[in-house]
């Protein structure tokens, strides 16, 4: 069972250029995110999806854009790289909320980036 | 903004202690959940306690929650080496509308020395 996948694992861009995280769950799960990891901090919510179509801003939407056209992905662009954006990625899944609790989340290993 | 809280930032202990770390947040949840995460990888999710509980327990793991100091402990008993890694605790807000949105505290990071 794969669980939640992530590609790549690593890549270095300069700073300018543009490029697409990819997000995989085999869950079935509605609800999709995307944080970024930076040292000594939690993790922060960029983007986040309810279910296939529709997507929506969290905490540091700034410099990011998402898509998700099919349930089972969820992607995450970069369309003008910049030094601030070097992170580590993380995609979660979700199943939706069930009767008054909101459910755990389901991690991939990440997607560290650097931006020279 | 950060959410939670954590405290320690760091403990180091010896192999069959327990270990204790605190979590502090600011506004009503719906749960609060804890995750460990092993260094270069995601995070796993450990443990769920729900608004209306106080305490729950999960194998080594003991969960305490606190709504009226708005804080919540995580205690490990008998600490193995395999439990070095970085623990955060997660609030999902009150309210129907969540979305299972998390925000995360910045984590303690624990190492276990055999």
């Amino acid at each position: 069972n794969a669980g939640v996948t992530q590609t790549p694992k690593f890549r270095v861009l300069k700073t300018g250029q543009s490029m697409t995280l990819l997000c995989a769950q085999d869950m079935n799960h509605e609800y999709m995110y995307w944080y970024r990891q930076d040292p000594g901090m939690g993790l922060r919510l960029i983007h986040y999806s309810v279910g296939e179509g529709t997507t929506a801003k969290g905490e540091v939407p700034d410099g990011y854009n998402v898509s998700r056209l099919k349930k089972q992905n969820f992607l995450l662009g970069l369309e003008s790289a910049a030094p601030s954006q070097t992170s580590v990625y993380f995609c979660a899944s979700s199943p939706a909320r069930q009767g008054l609790s909101n459910q755990p989340q389901h991690f991939g290993d990440g997607t560290r980036l650097s931006i020279l | 903004s950060q959410q939670g809280e954590e405290d320690p930032q760091a403990l180091s202990i010896q192999e069959g202690e327990n270990a204790t770390m605190n979590c502090s947040y600011k506004t009503s949840i719906n749960n609060l959940q804890w995750y460990r995460q092993n260094s270069g990888r995601g995070l796993v999710h450990l443990i769920l306690i729900r608004s209306n509980e106080r305490e729950k327990h999960s194998g080594r793991l003991r969960v305490t929650l606190d709504t009226s100091k708005k804080s919540s402990s995580l205690l490990i008993t008998a600490s193995r080496a395999a439990d070095t890694a970085s623990y955060f605790c997660a609030t999902s807000p009150a309210g129907g509308t969540s979305y299972g949105k998390l925000t995360f505290g910045q984590g303690t990071i624990l190492t276990v020395h055999p």
